[in-house]
């Protein structure tokens, strides 16, 4: 079982729409979650992080976590062409004198205009 | 705005040269990690380095890769020798915590 898990797309969806992106991960331990975004030929930038159950706004971007469940999912609201891209989940889990981060492969997403 | 800077941008080599990749994290951040990225294999965590000092290199060939930190400000990724699967796009990142900021990344092809 990979550590953290993305659905691999791609997901269409039309401007205007919600795109939901979901992030599964195997460790119930860990404590940190972040989605970068990644922009074809180019590098990830961080666009949310949460750390507690819940729901976290941003703009256009929500983030979800519920950790009984192991999963954190990023919502767009109002799909735009320029939100076209790989998204990221990211995953801390401590370990005993250092902690691990873990990339899923991402999900790509085109939003039709 | 501080950003993480990699050298060279691009690199085409042949197999069996040298390829040295550097990269100046941003001041004040204590860890760095070296990433490969490919289409196929998503990101791979070569290295990566607290405080200067390597904590986990598991996921480098060891036979052929080495990655250092001679000081606060440059970390080092080395393949030698190089080989044709070895091409990708090598990403450093540095951040406190798990935030991480990422370089422009250096494109390496190996003929």
């Amino acid at each position: 079982q990979k550590e953290v898990e993305q659905n691999s797309g791609p997901l269409s969806v039309p401007e205007g729409a919600i795109a939901s992106l979901n992030c599964t991960y195997s460790d119930r331990g860990s404590q940190s979650f972040f989605w970068y975004r990644q922009y074809s030929g180019k590098s990830p930038e961080l666009i949310m992080s949460i750390y507690s159950n819940g729901d976290k706004e941003d703009g256009r971007f929500t983030a979800q976590l519920n950790k009984a469940s192991q999963y954190v999912s990023l919502l767009i609201r109002d799909s735009q062409p320029s939100d076209s891209a790989t998204y990221l989940c990211a995953v801390i889990t401590l370990r005993s004198n250092d902690y691990k981060l873990s990339f899923g492969a991402g999900t790509t997403v085109t939003v039709r205009a | 705005d501080a950003r993480v800077t990699q050298t060279p941008r691009h690199k085409v080599t042949e197999m069996g040269q040298e390829v040295t990749m550097r990269c100046q994290p941003i001041l004040g951040h204590n860890t760095v990690f070296w990433y490969r990225q490919t289409m196929m294999q998503g990101l791979e965590l070569l290295a990566y380095f607290r405080n200067r000092a390597p904590l986990d290199d598991s996921g480098m060939p060891k036979d052929r890769f080495s990655a250092e930190m001679p000081d606060a400000t440059l970390a080092t990724l080395k393949i030698q020798p190089s080989e044709p699967r070895d091409s990708a796009v090598y990403f450093c990142a540095s951040g406190l915590g798990g935030a991480l900021h990422f370089g422009n990344g250096t494109r390496l092809t190996v003929t």
